[in-house]
């Protein structure tokens, strides 16, 4: 079964700062989201990502899928506290097909300092 | 505006009772929902498929006659959990395959807590 491992698992960053966050697979990429959640609340859909070397934006945040579309990271320019929160990657299987169950990693929870 | 809504919020109750959450599509008609759970701290763990029409399928491990799913129609599905006991106590949320099916949609999540 597909693994996504997160890293870091938290991050606290002064506000200002910018940060990455990575995602890797141990398989291929069939399809990378990443989602953002408030603690206790639901998931905010951000970006899909499925082309290799593929790089979305979105406000302050970028998601890149690395070539080989084994590994993603979220950047995000000029952090605000409205960015804290818990960012989840998600992918759906290497089969694609008609099987759109998503796989998620740990999360990484983004604490930003003002 | 929202594109899922899920009901209640949060749940309180004694163990023992069955609870009903519900999940709404509100700007798309949702042949497919799915249903997940979040322990604190941790990812959301896939529980079951939910098929307008016909029945869910379940995840490895998860029990289907304690978490009954009802998909009767394209914008409502519902989660019951029988017989509840504090061990069920979770954060639920659903999700709502988009149009041509990308991405999931998700709700605000449900909080159960059994006494």
């Amino acid at each position: 079964s597909q693994e996504l491992e997160q890293s870091p698992q938290s991050l606290i960053v002064q506000e200002g700062k910018n940060l990455t966050i990575n995602c890797t697979s141990s398989k291929t990429l069939y399809g990378l989201y990443w989602y953002k959640q408030k603690y206790g609340e639901g998931l905010i859909f951000l970006m899909m990502l499925q082309k290799g070397g593929e790089e979305k934006s979105h406000e302050k945040i970028t998601a890149k899928l690395d070539e080989k579309k084994q590994q993603s990271s979220l950047h995000i320019t000029a952090s605000q506290p409205s960015h804290a929160g818990i960012y989840l990657c998600g992918a759906l299987p290497n089969s694609g097909g008609s099987n759109y169950k998503l796989t998620f990693g740990k999360g990484t929870l983004l604490t930003v300092n003002p | 505006g929202a594109v899922v809504s899920q009901h209640p919020s949060r749940v309180i109750c004694k163990s023992g009772t069955s609870v009903k959450i519900e999940c709404r599509s509100l700007d798309f008609q949702a042949t497919t929902m799915f249903w997940y759970r979040q322990f604190p701290k941790q990812s959301l763990m896939l529980m079951a498929t939910s098929n307008e029409g016909s029945k869910a399928t379940y995840e490895q491990g998860v029990e289907k006659d304690k978490f009954l799913i009802n998909h009767a129609s394209l914008t409502l599905s519902t989660l019951t959990v029988t017989s509840a006991h504090p061990e069920d106590s979770s954060f639920y949320i659903c999700s709502v395959l988009g149009p041509s099916n990308q991405p999931q949609h998700f709700g605000d999540g449900t909080r159960l807590s059994i006494l």
